[in-house]
């Protein structure tokens, strides 16, 4: 099945950028969506279809994906910010296609 | 607003049958979209389990197939899921979820912790 390769920890100081990549074979071909996930809650749907952002979600939030590699990039970070995050795709050519990246734990230092 | 809501026991002896009930509102299932089962280990990541339409067509991951059956009750507006034969391995959260197929999960529920003991 398709595997998708996640950092597993990111820092960042409050007001810097942080970047958390997705890495999966010819990912850039794919759909790329992001996920939040702060500690005893369920995933928050961040950026959908590599760079779009739901209603609510905020500019800071974006993404891009190309080649091998997706990128979620939270710009002016804030604490609030302080979470996992999770890449997801769908797979049309596996039998298990909704597949999760393993996750990256943000820490705002 | 959509919302999802999990329930079901919260503990399950080892070798017998979890059964999780998700409920929609604010949505109708036969609107369209599947609706999924995801599930968290503690400290670990996200793993699908399966979905279905509101025709009731399923599909499932393969490493749980055998053991996994997921249904709908368009009358209640709520869908299910039945995994058998559990083990430690299947204590996690249970998520359910809404998705486009081939899409993002756009609205989970809170989950619902399942621990697997005797």
């Amino acid at each position: 099945s398709y595997v998708l390769t996640q950092p597993p920890s990111v820092s960042v100081a409050p007001g810097q950028t942080a970047r958390i990549t997705c890495g999966g074979n010819n990912i850039g071909s794919k759909s790329v969506h992001w996920y939040q996930q702060k500690p005893g809650q369920a995933p928050v749907l961040v950026v959908y279809d590599d760079s779009d952002r739901p209603s609510g979600i905020p500019e800071r939030f974006s993404g891009s994906n190309s080649g091998n590699t997706a990128t979620l990039t939270i710009s002016r970070v804030e604490a609030g910010d302080e979470a996992d995050y999770y890449c997801q795709v769908w797979d049309s050519s596996s039998d298990h296609p909704y597949v999760f990246g393993t996750g990256t734990k943000v820490t705002v230092l | 607003q959509v919302q999802l809501q999990e329930s079901g026991p919260g503990l399950v002896k080892p070798s017998e049958t979890l059964s999780l009930t998700c409920a929609v509102s604010g949505y109708s299932i036969s609107s369209g979209y599947y609706w999924g089962w995801i599930r968290q280990p503690p400290g670990k990541g996200l793993e699908w389990i399966g979905s279905i339409y509101h025709s009731g067509s399923t599909y499932y991951n393969p490493s749980l197939k055998s053991r996994v059956t997921i249904s709908v009750d368009t009358s209640k507006n709520q869908f299910s899921l039945k995994l058998s034969s559990v083990t430690a391995a299947d204590t996690a959260v249970y998520y359910c979820a809404r998705h486009k197929p081939g899409a993002n999960f756009d609205y989970w529920g809170q989950g619902t912790l399942v621990t697997v003991s005797s």
